[in-house]
C-alpha cells in the first residue's frame, strides 16, 4: 500500500521560500507520477503541477510558472515541492498526490494522497 | 485552460435525498473527468472516474453520467457520512483542472 508522508507545517514570511517534502512509502519514487494540489483557506482545489510521463518532463499551471520548482530524490523517495517569492495568498495546506492511468493518453486520476502540509505566509 | 464550471456551490440536503452536482466546462472534455469526495482535515477522496466508473470501494449510491461539456454526479441516497465537498476534475488537457467544489450540508 503506497503512503506519502509530508513534512510538517511551515510559517514564513512575505517574500520568502518554502519547501514541502513528500516521503513515498510501500513503494518506490520512481514507479510513481508525482503531483502537488494545493487549497487554501475556504477555496478549492488547485493543481499546481507534476510530472508528465508522456514528455518526461514535469509541467506546472501557468500561474505558478517560475515561482515553484518540483524535484525528486529517487534514492530516498522524496518529492519536494518548493514555492518562492511566497505572499500572504498562498497559505494553503498543500498536498502531494500521485495519478494512476486507467487508459491511454491523460485518462488518469489521482489515487493516493498525502496528508496536507499547512503553509501559512504572514508577517 | 480549461475553464470549468461547477453548480451549485453548495446545497442543503437530508439523509436520504437524491443530490445532482453538475459540472460544466468551456469546451468538450469527452469523459476525461473525475469526481472527488472531500472532507474537512482529510485527504481528497476518488469517487469516480472516466466520468462515470465508480471507484473500488465506492459506494454504489454514487454515480456519474455525462460527456462532452456537461457532466453529472449524483448520490441516489444521501448518508450521514457523504456531508462533504465535491470536486469535479478534468484531464482532457495536459493541464488538469478543478471545479470550484459543491458543499453538501445537512439540512
Amino acid at each position: 500500500q503506497v503512503q506519502l508522508v509530508q513534512s510538517g507545517a511551515e510559517l514564513r514570511k512575505p517574500g520568502a521560500s518554502v519547501k514541502v517534502s513528500c516521503k513515498v512509502s510501500g513503494y518506490t519514487l520512481t514507479g510513481l507520477f508525482m503531483h502537488w494540489v494545493r487549497q487554501a483557506p475556504g477555496k478549492g482545489l488547485e493543481w499546481m503541477g507534476g510530472f508528465d510521463p508522456e514528455d518526461g518532463e514535469t509541467i506546472y499551471a501557468q500561474k505558478f510558472q517560475g515561482r515553484v520548482i518540483m524535484t525528486e530524490d529517487t534514492s530516498a523517495d522524496t518529492a519536494s515541492m518548493e514555492l518562492s517569492r511566497l505572499r500572504s495568498e498562498d497559505t494553503a495546506v498543500y498536498y502531494c498526490a500521485t495519478i494512476h492511468y486507467y487508459g491511454s493518453g491523460s485518462q488518469y486520476y489521482f489515487d493516493y494522497w498525502g496528508h496536507g502540509t499547512l503553509v501559512t505566509v504572514s508577517s | 485552460d480549461i475553464q470549468m464550471t461547477q453548480s451549485p456551490s453548495s446545497l442543503s440536503a437530508s439523509v436520504g435525498d437524491r443530490v445532482t452536482i453538475t459540472c460544466r466546462t468551456n469546451q468538450s472534455i469527452s469523459t476525461y473527468l473525475n469526481w472527488y469526495q472531500h472532507k474537512p482535515g482529510k485527504a481528497p477522496k476518488l469517487l469516480i472516474y472516466a466520468a462515470s466508473s465508480l471507484q473500488s470501494g465506492v459506494p454504489s449510491r454514487f454515480s456519474g453520467s455525462g460527456s462532452g461539456t456537461a457532466l453529472t454526479l449524483t448520490i441516489s441516497s444521501l448518508q450521514p457520512e457523504d456531508f462533504a465537498t465535491y470536486y469535479c476534475q478534468q484531464t482532457y488537457s495536459t493541464l488538469p483542472t478543478f471545479g470550484g467544489g459543491t458543499k453538501v450540508e445537512i439540512k
